[in-house]
């Protein structure tokens, strides 16, 4: 079993819609959660970060973190075509600059 | 924002020649850089952590001798693939810990390396 799962996907959505994209992991000991969007070719840009359980909000995107269940959420509000990339959630246990594990991604395919 | 770069963004090499990967922050100061490997379709495989100044450390199943990494100063970190075989083809990225900063990594836009 992987440290941290997370759909492949791909996720096709049509523009405007809610985007709701997952990870769940098995290390209790993660206390730095990340989002990163990587577009095809190119290396992943950082989204969100988050520091234990909570909400963290930044215009479109919102993450959500539920350590009793291990459980981390990205939501995508109005989704666009530029939304289209695959996303990667990364977590650390100590701090966010060391040891990150990534999920496998998930591929997003919003359709205009 | 914080900015790495990666230079060359793409390379085509023929078996067994030895080729260099740069990356640079080019706005901050990184005392912590990171390569990783993506194969087509998979996430990204952490091959070593470089601190400047000091040998890097390998993930379990990197060869050090075949990955040689320099990070020679604060902006600037280099991997060099020796002797390159086809199965080295893969698309390389390295990231940068900004010193100080908010903790996280910044990612350069990766080098995508095709031996032949």
């Amino acid at each position: 079993q992987k440290e941290v799962e997370q759909d492949p996907g791909p996720l096709s959505v049509p523009e405007g819609a809610i985007v709701s994209l997952n990870c769940t992991y098995s290390n209790s000991a993660f206390q730095y959660f990340m989002w990163y969007r990587q577009y095809s070719r190119k290396g992943p840009e950082l989204l969100m970060y988050t520091y234990s359980s909570g909400n963290k909000e930044d215009g479109r995107f919102t993450a959500q973190v539920d350590k009793s269940s291990k459980y981390i959420s990205l939501f995508i509000r109005d989704s666009q075509p530029s939304d289209s990339a695959t996303y990667l959630c990364a977590m650390s246990p100590n701090n966010a600059g060391n040891m990150l594990t990534f999920g496998g991604g998930t591929r997003l395919m919003v359709k205009p | 924002g914080a900015v790495v770069s990666q230079h060359p963004s793409r390379v085509i090499c023929k078996s067994g020649t030895s080729v260099k990967i740069e990356c640079r922050s080019l706005d901050f100061q990184a005392t912590t850089m990171f390569w990783y490997r993506q194969f087509p379709k998979q996430s990204l495989m952490l091959m070593a952590t470089s601190n400047e100044g000091s040998k890097a450390t390998y993930e379990q199943g990197v060869e050090k001798d075949k990955f040689l990494i320099n990070h020679a100063s604060l902006t600037l970190s280099t991997l060099t693939v020796t002797s390159a075989h086809p199965e080295d083809s893969s698309f390389y990225i390295c990231s940068a810990r900004e010193s100080g900063g908010q903790e996280t990594q910044y990612f350069g836009p990766g080098t995508r390396l095709l031996v032949l």
